[in-house]
């Protein structure tokens, strides 16, 4: 049963437009999420998060939009650049079991000059 | 500061062998975590420390131990290792856990291949 869900595996865009990145979850008790971003042969590096009773969360580029209601959340990354390719983690925090990130299966980010 | 460092990177065991993955941090952090990925899947929650001295079992625990002898470092073990194991493995740290939300900061991962 997979709680996080990332349904797009692979995403291309190009360079100076937007990248859009989306992510569902069924667990209603999660309360906070992040997102990741992984360099082949590097360990994962803390993009951005957004806690539950927020709507959005900005950081330069970087946006995170969550949908409480549809139990979605996506991020937005204006302009992308090439250096921006990557996989891309969502993951989610529960208020009870909050050791334990709950990792969606990534999407592969292709930005092309 | 290192970071998060891991010991080995890559190595390759025969089915049954044993070995130990070192996770070190130089942050001071309080909380360690060891994750596992396979191809196509996130990560998962294989054991976590909240202090030094405790451990606690995560999502996937069954197969590896670890210990948490001292703050700095978090060792994985497998006592018998079997090709179900074959993975990339990620340490990662936090400075504290709840109800403070702290993002993990991980280490470059180790591979395994076990044949």
């Amino acid at each position: 049963d997979q709680q996080v869900k990332q349904n797009s595996p692979s995403l291309s865009v190009q360079e100076g437009r937007i990248s859009i990145l989306n992510c569902d979850y069924t667990n209603s008790m999660f309360d906070y999420f992040l997102w990741y971003k992984k360099y082949p042969a590097e360990g994962p590096t803390f993009l951005i998060s957004i806690s539950s009773i927020k709507d959005k969360n900005e950081d330069g580029r970087f946006t995170v939009f969550l949908n409480k209601s549809a139990k979605h959340l996506s991020l937005h990354i204006v302009p992308s650049q090439p250096g921006d390719s990557a996989v891309y983690f969502c993951a989610a925090l529960s208020g009870g079991s909050n050791y334990k990130l709950t990792f969606g299966k990534g999407t592969l980010l292709t930005v092309n000059p | 500061n290192a970071g998060v460092t891991q010991t080995p990177k890559f190595r390759v065991l025969k089915t049954g062998q044993s070995m130990t993955l070192l996770c070190a941090q130089d942050m001071n952090h309080e909380y360690m975590y060891w994750y596992r990925q396979d191809p196509g899947m996130g990560l998962r929650l294989i054991h976590y420390s909240v202090g030094e001295g405790t451990t606690a079992k995560g999502e996937v625990p069954d197969g590896y131990n670890v210990s948490r002898l001292k703050k700095q470092n978090f060792l994985l073990g497998l006592e018998s290792a079997a090709p179900s194991q074959t993975s990339v493995y990620f340490c990662a740290s936090s400075l504290s856990g709840p109800p403070v939300y702290n993002e993990q900061f991980f280490g470059p991962g180790t591979r395994l291949t076990v044949l």
